[in-house]
């Protein structure tokens, strides 16, 4: 595609559920990037992707969070178990490999906007 | 945590003005970039400067670096209504392979 597309845009959920998040990224882009952003702040980085291979999940804030990119393409952010504090902007991004490092832009989608009510 | 800090966190200018954004990272960098995210739209990449290098330009913005004080700033001259947004600094720290985020300035340009 033209862009990292992100869905879905918005996302209502209740506390308890479970929800997926999903990213597909500019093609060719090795890298995937999964970032959370509350309101007012900048964004925080939660894991990223190389090809298929998690390379860094550090971020991800508890076992609740995890994240696949099972085929080096599409990517699905999981959250289990929603609690109010998880409502946040999820933000992908993609990249060529190593891009931070090699100096080359991160391109990201319009995130999806997820309330846990 | 790595992320920085920007200041100031809003700024309110008129059209025609220039906007100065700073921003202040913690350790050594491979680079710096600078994005911009419009209200209810996603982050753009604006300019980028390497850890070698002390300023550069991309039309009206002027990025400089200074490694010794761990600082950046931002310049946009000649200010656009459209130019209202929030401009994060994300700093590519060495070693690691992702971006640390600031907080952002929030910049309002008046018409």
């Amino acid at each position: 595609g033209a862009g990292v597309s992100q869905s879905p845009r918005y996302k209502v959920t209740k506390r308890g559920q479970d929800v997926a998040l999903r990213c597909d990224p500019i093609s060719g882009h090795v890298s995937l990037y999964w970032y959370r952003q509350a309101l007012g702040q900048g964004p925080e980085f939660l894991t990223y992707f190389n090809y298929e291979a998690q390379q860094d999940k550090s971020g991800l804030p508890n076992d609740r969070f995890s994240a696949e990119r099972p085929e080096g393409s599409i990517s699905t952010l999981t959250i289990q178990r929603t609690e109010q504090r998880d409502s946040a902007m999820y933000r992908c991004a993609s990249s060529l490999e190593g891009a931070p490092i090699r100096g080359t832009e991160a391109f990201f989608g319009q995130g999806t906007r997820l309330t846990v009510v | 945590s790595q992320q920085g800090e920007e200041d100031p966190q809003a700024l309110s200018i008129q059209e025609g003005e220039n906007a100065t954004m700073n921003c202040s990272y913690k350790t050594s960098i491979n680079n710096l970039q600078w994005y911009r995210q419009n209200s209810g739209r996603g982050l753009v990449h604006l300019i980028l400067i390497r850890s070698n290098e002390r300023e550069k330009h991309s039309g009206r913005l002027r990025v400089t670096l200074d490694t010794s004080k761990k600082s950046s700033s931002l310049l946009i001259t000649a200010s656009r209504a459209a130019d209202t947004a929030s401009y994060f600094c994300a700093a590519a720290y060495s070693g690691y392979s992702t971006l640390t985020f600031g907080k952002g300035t929030m910049l309002l340009v008046s018409p």
